[in-house]
């Protein structure tokens, strides 16, 4: 069974800081069904980065994604106050997505 | 524009089903992939099963296939969830979501969630 672990669990940040966020696999999946999105009280997840590097439709560009294998990064270039959120990696797989356990991004 | 509208918050008995709909306007309802998420409070968002409308067979995760039921009206663009013998575990939000075009089925429309709360 996949499992994805995010580090760290909380990242502490202030605008205008850049922000990277990590997702380990436990085995090499590949970058296609690879994907990150940022969570919200009140409001559905949002996906923002599929393919692992592809930005999702109306997502701002300092949201990029990288990685291959194992080992996948997000990274915000520099954080605006809406960004401070919940962020979950996530791998496709026809019979079961898996998600990790979550970055939390919030204000130091 | 796409839109996803879920139907309201329900409170249910251990033991007891819920059916939670999703109706969805704009684009072709039958050819993309409407899958079903719940989060729970302070969880991450976990995939329960999905399905093609024009296909019919559903994709269900190992975890709730015994007692999950994934169905499309093509009639009235109408995505419906019915899961079965609830516990206290299944108090969440649950989520339909209609994906992009192309494969992996991308959830890009997300509706705006339907509370599940499950207590005797």
């Amino acid at each position: 069974e996949l499992v994805l672990t995010q580090s760290p669990n909380t990242l502490s940040l202030s605008p205008g800081d850049r922000a990277t966020l990590s997702c380990r696999a436990s085995r090499g999946v590949h970058n296609n069904y690879f994907a990150w999105y940022q969570c919200k009280p009140g409001q559905p997840p949002r996906l923002l980065i599929y393919g692992a590097s592809t930005r999702a439709t109306g997502v701002p560009d300092r949201f990029g994604g990288s990685g291959s294998g194992t080992d996948f990064t997000l990274t915000i270039t520099r954080l605006e106050p809406e960004d401070f959120a919940v962020y979950y990696c996530q791998h496709y797989d026809s019979s079961l997505w898996t998600f990790g356990q979550g970055t939390k991004v919030d204000l130091k | 524009q796409v839109q996803l509208v879920q139907s309201g918050p329900e409170v249910k008995k251990p033991g007891s089903s819920v059916e939670v709909s999703c109706k969805i306007s704009g684009g072709t309802f039958s050819s993309y992939s409407i899958n079903w998420l719940r989060q729970a409070p302070g969880k991450r968002p976990e995939w329960m099963g999905g399905l093609i409308p024009m296909l019919g067979t559903p994709d269900l995760s190992e975890k709730f296939q015994d007692r999950v039921t994934l169905t499309a009206d093509e009639s009235t663009n109408t995505a419906h969830m019915k899961l079965r013998s609830l516990t206290s575990e299944d108090t969440a939000v649950y989520y339909c979501a209609r994906s992009m075009s192309g494969y992996p089925p991308w959830p890009q429309h997300w509706g705006l969630g339907s509370l599940v709360i499950v207590s005797s």
